[in-house]
Formats: C-alpha cells, structure tokens, sequence
C-alpha cells in the first residue's frame, strides 16, 4: 500500500514557466518532507513542514502542508534548468516516529 | 565532514548468489535507515535502526532480507539467493535522533544492484 501519492508522475516544461507538483494521501502526517533527487545521487532534504496550514518558501520554491496535514503541494516559479531531478515526499505518521515513507516521485525536466 | 557511504557503487551478481551491501553512516548519528528504489521511482522503506532498540524491520519483502549494525555504527543489507526483482538501487541513510519526528535524513550515493 502506497501511503503517498504523487502527481504528476513526469513534467517536462520550458525554462521560465512555473509548475506544481502534488502530494497527496489518506493518512494524516505528523511532519511531512520534501526532497530532490539528483541522477546518480541520493535525495537531499529541501524542507520539513510540521503544521498543518504552514507555508515555507526557498527562494523560487514554495511549500504548503494542508489544513488536514494529509497533503502537501511545492511550486516552483520561473523554473530553471538547474531545478531538473526526481522530487520526492516524505511523510511520516504520528505512530512511525521518527520513520518516513516517501511518495512515487515527480521526474521533473526543465528545457533551456 | 563525511557524510554518507556505500559500498559497492555498483554491484553485478548472478541469480542465487548473496550479497552484501555495505553503509557508513555519519559519525555520531544514531537513526539509520535502508531504502530500495526502482529506477526513477519513489522510495521503499526496508529497514530502520535507532540506537541500541531493536530494529523496526517492518519494511523488509522477504526473509531473503536481512540487516545488521554493529556497534552503532556501520550497517550491511544482506540480500541471499538474488533473485532478478531485486535489482534496484539501495539507498542508505543517517539521522541525528530526536523526538520531534522531523529530522533530516542524509542519503548515500547508493549501491545499484543488478541481478543477472
């Protein structure tokens, strides 16, 4: 069972233009995480929101938890080149502790 | 500093053989955690340590599967008799513990694992 899912599973956009990738589950999350995936690499954390409501923003790139804090959504705004990889949620539920379960991805590729 | 290792980088084994996937966790952190990944797909949890509890093996697919980690430290992912649909990248991760649920996880390069 996949507790997170993610939407949508490919993009492929124009430098310059702006897009949202979702995040989404039946289950609520006590924080949830987001990460980038570079090829050849492992994810690198981008942010952590733990309220739900809560919105973070990281330069061009900005993060919402839901009121529910079953869902979490990241913008990006003019995206560049630089922002192609595998984004990935993380969540992790009240009885998991310190364990998250990560979503099915969004490969995302910019084009210059 | 270090962050984390893995090794092998890439690992080619033939169909029944065992093999063993090795984690070097930063220095200090006490969480440590095994992931497997299909290409270009999300994360599987296999497998997580917290200090000296005993491990929440919960995510492991089969008895084939196992881990240990000697004294609180390195981590080997043993998988015995490789079957082809365990080929994937085998992502190992550390974390400083607390209890607030949220904290950073910092991932290795990854081991590829083809099973021929």
């Amino acid at each position: 069972t996949q507790l997170l899912e993610q939407s949508p599973q490919f993009l492929s956009i124009q430098e310059g233009e702006n897009l949202t990738v979702y995040c989404n589950s039946s289950s609520v999350f006590s924080s949830l995480q987001w990460y980038r995936q570079e090829p050849g690499e492992g994810p690198v954390l981008l942010v952590t929101v733990v309220t739900g409501g809560e919105v973070k923003k990281l330069k061009r790139l900005t993060f919402q938890f839901g009121d529910a804090r079953k869902d979490s959504s990241l913008h990006i705004t003019a995206a560049q080149p630089g922002d192609t990889g595998l984004y990935l949620c993380a969540g992790a539920t009240s009885n998991t502790g310190n364990q998250f379960y990560f979503g099915t991805g969004t490969s995302l590729t910019v084009i210059p | 500093g270090a962050g984390v290792s893995q090794s092998p980088s890439n690992k080619v084994t033939e169909k029944g053989k065992d093999v063993e996937l090795r984690c070097d966790p930063i220095s200090g952190h006490t969480a440590l955690y095994w992931y497997r990944q299909s290409l270009g797909q999300g994360l599987e949890f296999l497998i997580y340590f917290q200090g000296n509890s005993a491990p929440d093996k919960s995510g492991l697919p089969s008895d084939r599967f196992s881990a240990e980690r000697t004294g609180g430290s390195v981590s080997t992912l043993t998988i015995q008799r490789t079957q082809q649909e365990d080929s994937a990248v085998y992502l190992c991760a550390s974390s400083p513990y607390s209890s607030g649920g949220a904290d950073t996880q910092y991932f290795g390069p990854g081991t590829r694992l083809t099973v021929l």
